[in-house]
C-alpha cells in the first residue's frame, strides 16, 4: 500500500533490552515525526524530522531515546536499557513539505511495545 | 498551543447527525482547530480544519462560532464504522508541525 508502514506491529522485549522500531513514510513525504500513545490518552509528540535531520526532539523523554533518518526517508526509534514505563503504542506520521498548517498528518498503525 | 476541553465521551444512533463539541476559549488569532479520529488499533486519521469559517468535506463539517471560543463537529450520517476517539486540537502556527492530543472524544454509534 501507499500509507505509512511501521515494523513490527508488536514488539515485546525484556526489561533492559535494546530495541528499534521502524517507519516507512509515504514516498516523497520530507517531514516525519514519531509519536508515543499509553493506553488511555491521546498521542504524545517525541520528535520531527525535516528531510534527514531532526528539527525537533524536546518531546524525547530522555537520552535513552534516539531516531535517525540518514537517507531522509526512512527513520529508526531506538530504545536503549528499557524500561516497563516504556511499554506503549509508537506512533510514526509522515507529511509533505514543511508540515506546515495546511497540510495533514498521515499515521501509521503503530508499533505497540511491551517491556516486561 | 491553546488547550481544548471535549466531552469524555458520546452515543449517538447509526443514520443520525453526530455533533461533537469542543471548547477552546483561549485561542488566538491565528490558530487552527484540527480534528482528527483515532479508530481501534489504528494510528490518527484526519478528518477536517479551519481558522474561523465553517468547513465542509466529505467527511465532516466544522463549524466554528463567530468568537472562536468553540466548534462543532459534525458527522452527517453516522455509521458503526465512525465509532472511535476524537480528538480536537488548536493549532499554532509558531508549532506548525506539531499535533497537541488530549484525551479526546470517545463516541459510540449505536445500530
Amino acid at each position: 500500500g501507499a500509507g505509512v508502514s511501521q515494523t513490527p506491529s508488536n514488539k515485546v522485549t525484556e526489561k533492559g533490552k535494546y530495541v528499534e522500531l521502524r517507519c516507512d513514510p509515504i514516498s516523497g513525504h520530507t517531514a516525519l515525526y514519531w509519536y508515543r500513545q499509553s493506553l488511555g490518552q491521546g498521542p504524545e509528540f517525541l520528535i520531527y524530522f525535516q528531510g534527514t535531520g531532526a528539527a525537533d526532539d524536546s518531546g524525547l523523554p530522555n537520552d535513552r531515546f534516539f531516531a535517525v533518518r540518514p537517507e531522509g526517508s526512512v527513520s529508526t526509534l531506538k530504545i536503549q536499557r528499557t524500561e516497563r514505563g516504556d511499554s506503549a503504542v509508537y506512533l510514526c506520521a509522515s507529511s509533505p513539505g514543511t508540515g506546515g498548517m495546511n497540510t495533514e498528518a498521515f499515521f501509521g498503525q503503530g508499533t505497540r511495545l511491551t517491556v516486561v | 498551543d491553546a488547550k481544548t476541553t471535549q466531552p469524555t465521551s458520546m452515543d449517538c444512533a447509526e443514520g443520525r447527525a453526530a455533533n461533537l463539541p469542543c471548547n477552546h476559549s483561549t485561542i488566538s488569532g491565528n490558530e487552527y482547530v484540527y480534528w482528527y479520529r483515532q479508530i481501534h488499533s489504528q494510528g490518527p486519521q484526519y478528518i477536517i480544519h479551519g481558522l474561523k469559517n465553517n468547513e465542509t468535506n466529505e467527511m465532516a463539517s466544522l463549524i466554528i462560532t463567530e468568537d472562536r471560543k468553540s466548534s462543532t463537529l459534525i458527522l452527517p450520517h453516522a455509521t458503526l464504522r465512525d465509532t472511535a476517539v476524537y480528538y480536537c486540537i488548536v493549532r499554532a502556527r509558531s508549532n506548525d508541525y506539531k499535533l497537541s492530543f488530549g484525551a479526546g472524544t470517545t463516541v459510540t454509534v449505536r445500530a
